[in-house]
């Protein structure tokens, strides 16, 4: 019940935008987005709930395709600061715990 | 106070050891959980505490063991480990555990546990 993150990694320049798809092959409550850099902590990023909806925090943004079992992270004019991997976890319905994607890393170059 | 604290940072122990992984947090959080992260992998789930009671055990060996004395401490002892299980492991909590998982979790730095 992994979800399939894509890509696997991105090579982007600064100020280029990037999508990174998350699906699920279960019907899912809710989707979660981290960013974690080299040596870090996982950091929470947003939450997605099922109904469709879409969240921004300035220049992220992500929403949710209920139909599709699917969710999508939106990294609009990247900055060096955005670099790390980024982690889809998912929640199907009716359980409790968080299952994480394999991970996108997304490296910005000046 | 929106952090977890996680001790030690690093940890190298021969399989015959026995060791401890300590955990804290004072968000009043009710849920917290332990994770395992190999290199290049994401966190996967070990155990889920709710309320200071085991909730989930995704049938982890016995040589792991948790604790939690209390709602702002987790522990996870360590006992004739085995070298494969050489990882990072991660605390975190959240406010409460929902059908659903509609909460965010908070991260700690993690232990980083060599076993020789």
């Amino acid at each position: 019940q992994q979800p399939v993150q894509s890509p696997q990694a991105v090579i982007l320049r600064e100020g280029e935008d990037a999508v990174i798809n998350c699906s699920s092959s279960k019907a899912l409550y809710s989707v979660h987005w981290y960013r974690q850099k080299h040596g870090e902590a996982p950091v929470f990023l947003m939450i997605l709930l099922k109904g469709g909806e879409q969240k921004g925090h300035e220049k992220i943004s992500a929403s949710f395709n209920e139909k599709k079992q699917q969710s999508s992270l939106y990294l609009t004019a990247s900055q060096l600061s955005y670099s790390g991997t980024y982690f889809c976890g998912t929640v199907i319905q009716g359980a409790q715990k968080l299952v994480f994607g394999q991970g996108t890393r997304l490296t910005i170059n000046p | 106070d929106t952090e977890v604290t996680q001790t030690p940072k690093h940890l190298v122990m021969g399989m015959t050891n026995k060791k401890s992984l300590k955990c804290e947090q004072h968000m009043g959080h009710r849920a917290m959980y332990w994770y395992k992260q190999k290199a290049k992998k994401p966190p996967e789930l070990m155990f889920v505490y709710s309320y200071e009671k085991l909730s989930i055990n995704e049938s982890v060996p016995s040589r792991f063991s948790p604790e939690c004395p209390n709602s702002s401490l987790l522990n996870l002892h360590l006992h004739a480990l085995q070298p494969e299980d050489s990882a990072l492991y991660l605390c975190a909590s959240s406010q409460v555990i929902t059908s659903g998982g509609n909460n965010e979790q908070f991260f700690g730095p993690g232990t980083r546990l060599t076993v020789l």
